[in-house]
């Protein structure tokens, strides 16, 4: 099965900049999709595509996608920002897989 | 305006089948562009994606769960409806009802969730 692997955790403190990583096998051959999820919310997608946004979503996310590596970029970080973050592609032999999942702690 | 809702029980008991419906608005499910799907999330766990159907019929099921699941839809009540079948404690989980669009698998994600329902498999 073709695995996702995220960080657990990555901290930042306000206005900084956060970056989430997500490795899989050659996933820049694949198309990257991320995650929000806030406590006791449904996920919102916040990058499609490895670096689309959907309408309403802030220019200060972005994504990229690369070899073995695809990131999530948060740029000046807002205590709003906090949540869990997942990773997602679509691949031929298991369909949708998700990452474990990065929780963003804002400092 | 996209929106979707899932119903269903909040308990089972071990080796039931649960049943759940997720009931959408704001688009049609007629269509090879469109689908609605399941994922599911165990209490303080990841994501995973369960079963999606498209408007054509199209049926994609997860690899690990495919024997247990079924997916089908109502297209005149605006309903998808899964089944899961020999329900665990394991299986104890919010599970979302998803929208997603583009006949090409790999792009786009999912672009609307439902609010989620929390199921629990207790005796």
């Amino acid at each position: 099965s073709y695995v996702l692997t995220q960080p657990p955790s990555v901290s930042v403190a306000p206005g900084q900049t956060a970056r989430i990583t997500c490795g899989g096998n050659n996933i820049g051959s694949k198309s990257v999709h991320w995650y929000q999820q806030k406590p006791g919310q449904a996920p919102v997608l916040v990058v499609y595509n490895d670096s689309d946004r959907p309408s309403g979503i802030p220019e200060r996310f972005s994504g990229s996608n690369s070899g073995n590596t695809a990131t999530l970029t948060i740029r000046r970080v807002e205590a709003g920002d906090e949540a869990d973050y997942y990773c997602q592609v679509w691949e031929t032999s298991n369909d949708w897989v998700f990452g474990g999942g990065t929780k963003l702690t804002v400092l | 305006q996209i929106t979707l809702k899932e119903s269903g029980p909040t308990v089972v008991k071990p080796t039931q089948t649960l049943t759940l419906t997720c009931t959408f608005s704001g688009f049609s499910l007629s269509t090879s562009e469109v689908a609605v799907g399941w994922v599911r999330q165990p209490p303080g766990k990841a994501l995973e994606w369960l079963a999606l159907i498209y408007g054509d019929d199209d049926k994609r099921h997860s690899p690990s769960l495919k024997s247990r699941l079924t997916i089908t839809k109502d297209t005149s009540k605006n309903q998808v409806v899964l089944t899961m079948t020999n329900m665990d404690p394991v299986d104890t989980a919010t599970y979302y009802c998803v929208h997603r669009h583009g006949s090409d698998y790999s792009l786009y994600g999912f672009d609307y969730w439902g609010q989620g329902t929390l199921v629990s498999v207790s005796s």
